[in-house]
C-alpha cells in the first residue's frame, strides 16, 4: 500500500510569510493527525482529526496555524504569518480509527524560517 | 511536564549484541505504548507495540517488555544489526472511546557497531 505522502518536503520562507503543508493519507485511514518536531525533541501533536473533524486541536496556536481536512481524506495544515520559532519538521500521520491502531507517518516537511 | 522519558540521549552496542531502550512513563492511564525508528529526513516507522494486559510482546529480533508497576518499558533488539543505527522513540497513550492521542519521548539514538 502506498504510504503517507507529504510535501514540500522542504521550505524556506522569511518571518512574517505564510507557508501550507500538504499531506495525502493512506487510504481508507480515518485518523490523521499533524505533529510538530522540533529538534532533538520527540513528535508533539498539533491536531487530530476523525475523518473530516478536528477531535482534538488543544496544541494548535490557533493565531497563526490553521488546519483542515476536505472531504475527509487530505489535508493541509497552515502558518499564517510564520515565526522564527516555527522552524521545526512537520509530520503528518495516519491511522484506522479505533484501539491498537499504530500511526503510520510520512517523511515530513522540513520547515526553516530566516 | 515530560510524560514519556527516555534518558538515555544516545546508546552504542557492538554488532550481534542486545540493544536494550528504555522509557519511562508517568500517567497511570496510558495502556498502549508503542515504539517507533526513525531514520534520517524520513519520518518515524513503527515497529512493535503494547497493550497493557500484556507484559510482553515479540516481534522477530524486537521485544518488547511492559512493568506497569514501574510505569517502564523497554525495548531489546537482539541480535543488533548496523541498519538498527536510528534514532528510537517510545510512545503512550491513555484508552479513549476512540482513537488514540499518542505522546512521544526524546528518543535514544542508537548506533550499532560493526
Amino acid at each position: 500500500e502506498a504510504g503517507v505522502v507529504q510535501s514540500p518536503r522542504y521550505k524556506i520562507i522569511e518571518k512574517k510569510q505564510p507557508v501550507a503543508f500538504w499531506c495525502n493519507p493512506i487510504s481508507g485511514h480515518n485518523t490523521l493527525y499533524w505533529y510538530r518536531q522540533n529538534l532533538g525533541q520527540g513528535p508533539e501533536l498539533l491536531i487530530r482529526y476523525e475523518n473530516e473533524e478536528a477531535v482534538d486541536d488543544s496544541q494548535l496556536p490557533k493565531d497563526r496555524f490553521s488546519a483542515e481536512r476536505l472531504k475527509g481524506v487530505d489535508s493541509t495544515l497552515k502558518i499564517q504569518p510564520a515565526e522564527l520559532g516555527d522552524s521545526a519538521v512537520y509530520l503528518c500521520a495516519s491511522s484506522l480509527w479505533g484501539r491498537n491502531s499504530p500511526l503510520h507517518f510520512g517523511n515530513g516537511t522540513r520547515l526553516t524560517v530566516t | 511536564d515530560q510524560q514519556v522519558k527516555q534518558n538515555s540521549p544516545s546508546l552504542s552496542v557492538q554488532e550481534g549484541r542486545i540493544s536494550i531502550l528504555n522509557c519511562d512513563y508517568t500517567n497511570s492511564m496510558f495502556d498502549y505504548f508503542l515504539w517507533y525508528k526513525k531514520y534520517p529526513a524520513e519520518g518515524p516507522t513503527f515497529l512493535i507495540s503494547i497493550s497493557s494486559i500484556k507484559d510482553k510482546n515479540e516481534d522477530g529480533r524486537f521485544t518488547v517488555f511492559l512493568n506497569k508497576s514501574a510505569k517502564h518499558l523497554s525495548l531489546h533488539i537482539v541480535p543488533s544489526q548496523p541498519g538498527d543505527s536510528a534514532v528510537y522513540f517510545c510512545a503512550a497513550s491513555p484508552s479513549t472511546s476512540g482513537t488514540y492521542k499518542y505522546i512521544f519521548g526524546t528518543g535514544t539514538r542508537l548506533k550499532v557497531l560493526a
